[in-house]
């Protein structure tokens, strides 16, 4: 158990609908990253968080958006879903402000866009 | 623009054969390594990482990796595999004074008894 919990464990949802994911990173941690996991794309990162504000952004389309709160939990939202929105979204933290330390990953949220 | 390359998409190995799984890296400076596994329906963990100093690492699960600089390569190593090592390998990057982490492809594991 690495202490990162997301929820839901799977999701599924309609095109064109609109879902939360959500981290609650390991106690302490003040980074949290988004990654997207899919087939033909392999691990990409989204975004990351530091203390509440936005550090880095990656691949993460304008559909999808994230925050972290106050209490270090973050929401990824996901909107105007498509087919090839289905992945596996990872959750990870660490205690840095990089994760190229040591990341912490969740078990994941497999969404499935039908 | 950094990379990590997995040559091998899915390795298959008898249990207690040694395990080599390959990773080469395209970096301007010495980079941060990683190796982490994903078994099914879980998150990735680590396994081990490279900074500096010694160029052999060991990690948890009797895994230990080499870093050669002149080969640009981080391999995975485990003299003897367990039929528990099935998985997926992910070998990944970290770029110095940034918060990026790169993966690669990954490589599945298949172990037969």
């Amino acid at each position: 158990d690495s202490g990162v919990t997301q929820t839901p464990k799977h999701l599924i949802t309609a095109t064109g609908q609109r879902v939360t994911l959500r981290c609650s990173p390991r106690s302490g941690d003040l980074s949290v990253y988004w990654y997207q996991q899919s087939l033909d794309q392999g691990l990409q990162f989204l975004i990351q968080y530091y203390n509440g504000e936005e550090r880095a952004k990656g691949n993460i389309l304008e559909r999808f958006s994230a925050q972290q709160f106050p209490d270090l939990h973050s929401e990824l939202n996901l909107s105007s879903l498509e087919l090839g929105d289905s992945a596996l979204y990872f959750c990870a933290s660490s205690p840095y402000r990089g994760m190229n330390t040591e990341a912490f990953f969740g078990q994941g949220t497999r969404l499935t866009v039908v | 623009a950094q990379s990590v390359t997995q040559p091998d998409i899915h390795i298959t190995v008898s249990e207690g054969a040694s395990l080599e799984l390959r990773c080469n890296y395209s970096y301007g400076a010495t980079p941060y390594l990683f190796w982490y596994v994903q078994s099914p329906g879980q998150g990735l963990q680590l396994l081990l990482k490279y900074f500096s100093g010694d160029t052999l690492v060991q990690g948890i699960k009797g895994f230990e990796a080499e870093f050669k600089r002149s080969q640009s390569s981080f391999n995975l190593r485990k003299p003897s595999v367990h039929w528990s090592d099935a998985a997926e390998y992910f070998c990944a990057v970290g770029v110095y004074n940034t918060d990026k982490l790169i993966f690669g492809t990954g490589t599945r594991l298949q172990v037969f008894p």
